[in-house]
């Protein structure tokens, strides 16, 4: 079936710099979902892409279905950053979202 | 804005018992999810329901019964608990044509004793 690969599985960043984590998807996939999960264990939405990027703060996200990937980019990131971070995406043929595995981001002084 | 409200957010139960927790969502959304997520693993559809008293299994289906009483409401049935089912349940949300975004619940955590 569908699927979403996310990489890295963990990451760890000093305070002030940044990275970017990848999900790739084995076939062509009809939007992107990036979330956070939070101290409770809910997930925060962070963007939603049909296409093209979004920006918002220190986080910025771009969606390809045509090369079957997307990214989350962080910069400058802080110590509030910490925390597993899932993509998700939604197939043209089922329409459910399909989950990555996660990354857990460690942001270090 | 709305707002998706899962209870409990912490259920105890005994090997063997039958469990239920429950959904609500006041977006108006037609579909509704109901996932599972184990510590260090993404997260695993259960059941989801496009619409009132509609019901498609997930990929995890086996040993769960769902239910979609109404609109705003879905719950989810643990047909009967075992110890390896210890997991937050999510609960989550979004509009009928399904390109929308999800929309989550703070999360039910499962403990089988």
């Amino acid at each position: 079936g569908d699927q979403v690969e996310q990489s890295p599985s963990a990451l760890s960043l000093h305070e002030g710099t940044g990275s970017a984590l990848r999900c790739n998807f084995t076939t062509t996939m009809r939007a992107v979902q990036w979330f956070r999960k939070n101290s409770r264990g809910s997930l925060i939405n962070l963007f939603y892409l049909a296409s093209g990027t979004k920006e918002n703060g220190r986080l910025k996200s771009a969606f390809d279905s045509k090369e079957r990937y997307s990214t989350l980019h962080i910069r400058d990131a802080q110590l509030e950053d910490s925390g597993t971070y899932f993509c998700a995406a939604r197939g043209y043929n089922q329409g459910k979202l399909i989950f990555g595995q996660g990354t857990k981001l460690s942001i270090k002084p | 804005g709305g707002i998706i409200t899962q209870t409990p957010k912490f259920l105890i139960g005994q090997e063997g018992q039958k469990l239920t927790l429950k959904c609500q969502q006041n977006f108006n959304h037609d579909t509704m999810y109901w996932y599972r997520q184990d510590s260090g693993k993404g997260l695993r559809l259960i059941y989801y329901s496009i619409t009132e008293n509609d019901l498609q299994k997930g990929d995890l289906s086996e040993g769960y019964d769902a239910s979609r009483e109404k609109k705003s409401s879905f719950s989810l049935t643990v047909t009967s608990a075992q110890k390896n089912e210890m997991a937050v349940f999510l609960c989550a949300s979004a509009r009928q044509d399904n390109t929308g975004q999800l929309y989550f619940g703070e999360g039910s955590k499962l403990t089988v004793l």
